[in-house]
């Protein structure tokens, strides 16, 4: 079965520092794609990062970067000069035929001043 | 640009009644989703399409139907809802390769 873990129900940081977001996921596929996705009390899905399993190179978007390792089966999220606005649940995916989307069950981030 | 845009956003059904939720895309994907949202679950997948005319079901598609007559429409239909299928539901789209642009949710409670 493919699965997606997402060990850290709940993550707090200060405004401007550092934290990282644990993802890891179980396919026997080679070829996948690799999302986080945030979502605000809007309830609105919005895409932070994608990763093809393909690409060496972690993905990086501002101040939003990947930890992809492969062989691992590990694809964490660092948030970087962390803001207000940050605070969601952060649902980590991957897509599998036809992007179906393969979800974890979430993390809370909680960004206090 | 609207996206994908869901209707209602909001609704309370009594068990038994029937009701369709529909979802709608203006960015010609061919591949269109229907998700369930639970507290503490993540989304899963109901059913989902791969084109006009094409459905195929996904990890929880007990209870629900879907239609795909225009590729840019997808509907969600519940012929006999119950109070199990009380969640929010999200449709989104893609096209292979690309990422899924979500819909802004449906939350249905059955009562």
């Amino acid at each position: 079965a493919q699965t997606v873990t997402q060990s850290q129900p709940e993550m707090s940081v200060q405004e401007a520092e550092t934290v990282t977001l644990s993802c890891t996921y179980d396919t026997s596929e080679s070829d996948y794609y690799l999302f986080w996705y945030k979502q605000p009390p809007s309830r609105q899905m919005i895409l932070v990062i994608r990763q093809e399993a393909y690409k060496q190179q972690n993905a990086t978007e501002n101040r939003f970067s990947v930890n992809f390792q492969k062989a691992a089966k590990s694809f964490s999220l660092k948030i970087s000069d962390s803001q207000l606005g940050d605070a969601a649940m952060y649902f980590c995916a991957f897509a599998t035929g036809f992007q179906k989307l393969v979800f974890g069950t979430g993390t809370r981030l909680l960004v206090s001043p | 640009n609207a996206g994908v845009t869901q209707t209602p956003k909001f609704r309370v059904l009594k068990t038994g009644q029937s009701m369709t939720l529909l979802c709608a895309q203006d960015m010609n994907h061919e591949y269109m989703y229907w998700y369930r949202q639970d507290p503490g679950m993540g989304l899963r997948l109901i059913h989902y399409s791969v084109g006009e005319g094409t459905t195929a079901k996904g990890e929880v598609p007990d209870g629900y139907n879907v239609s795909r007559l225009k590729k840019q429409n997808f509907l969600l239909g519940l012929e006999s809802a119950a109070p199990s299928q009380t969640s929010v539901y999200f449709c989104a789209s893609s096209q292979a390769n690309t990422e899924a642009f979500f819909g802004q949710g449906t939350r249905l409670t059955v009562v």
